[in-house]
């Protein structure tokens, strides 16, 4: 079975402090995603990696930032933390190169509350 | 463009009874759509896919949705509901890429016993 697991299910931080989110999976998949989860707004996209070290915009990258320095970890950064980030931050995983139809595997997700 | 739309945000049925939740979607390529459930505070997971293969498309738990190009229409369904079917569930259309998932807003699916 493919694992994505996330460092934290919840989390609190303070405003203005610098935050980690973390994702591990088990697949070895190429592609890795980080998305937000908020409600009647459904999921938007963050970033997404498509190979170590290499990174890509989502929808929504202000404020945030990502790092991936090995193939199977995919952070999530939040420089200075704000209150309009507090969210569910999903991460999610797939293979890459074979068209449209490959299914992300997520992980159970991190609640994150800013103060 | 892709986009999809989930008619109902919150949808509500009786133990036993059968469940539709809408969707429909948008695009300019020929779509890659899925299902995707959550459970209370657990991560998405696949209910079924639609790649071309067939129109109508079986998943897990007993849904099935039916592609249906003329009405750009995705509807999932299920025959009797459960109450283990309580849940979110997203409606998502691919942009020609796994790395560009397009998602509805959800439908949040109450049984009632």
């Amino acid at each position: 079975d493919v694992k994505v697991t996330q460092s934290s299910r919840y989390l609190v931080k303070r405003t203005g402090e610098k935050v980690f989110l973390e994702c591990v999976q088990d697949m070895d998949h190429e592609n890795m995603f980080w998305y937000r989860q908020d409600p009647g707004l459904g999921l938007r996209l963050i970033y997404f990696s498509y190979d170590v070290k290499m990174k890509e915009k989502g929808d929504i990258p202000e404020g945030y930032s990502v790092s991936r320095e090995k193939k199977e970890r995919f952070s999530l950064i939040l420089e200075s933390a704000s209150t309009n980030q507090t969210s569910m931050y999903l991460c999610a995983s797939c293979v890459s190169g074979s068209g449209p139809y490959n299914e992300q595997f997520f992980g159970p997700g991190t609640r994150l509350t800013v103060l | 463009a892709q986009s999809v739309t989930q008619l109902d945000s919150h949808v509500s049925v009786s133990e036993g009874t059968p469940v539709l939740l809408r969707c429909n979607y948008s695009s300019s390529y020929s779509p890659s759509l899925f299902w995707y459930v959550q459970h209370p505070n657990k991560g998405l997971q696949l209910l079924l896919k639609y790649t071309s293969a067939a129109t109508l498309v079986k998943g897990i738990n007993g849904f099935e949705a039916e592609f249906k190009k003329s009405e750009t229409s995705f509807h999932l369904t299920k025959p009797s509901a459960h109450m283990s079917d309580a849940a979110e569930y997203f409606c998502v259309v691919s942009g020609g890429g796994a790395n560009n998932l397009f998602f509805g807003t959800g439908t949040r699916l109450t049984v009632i016993p």
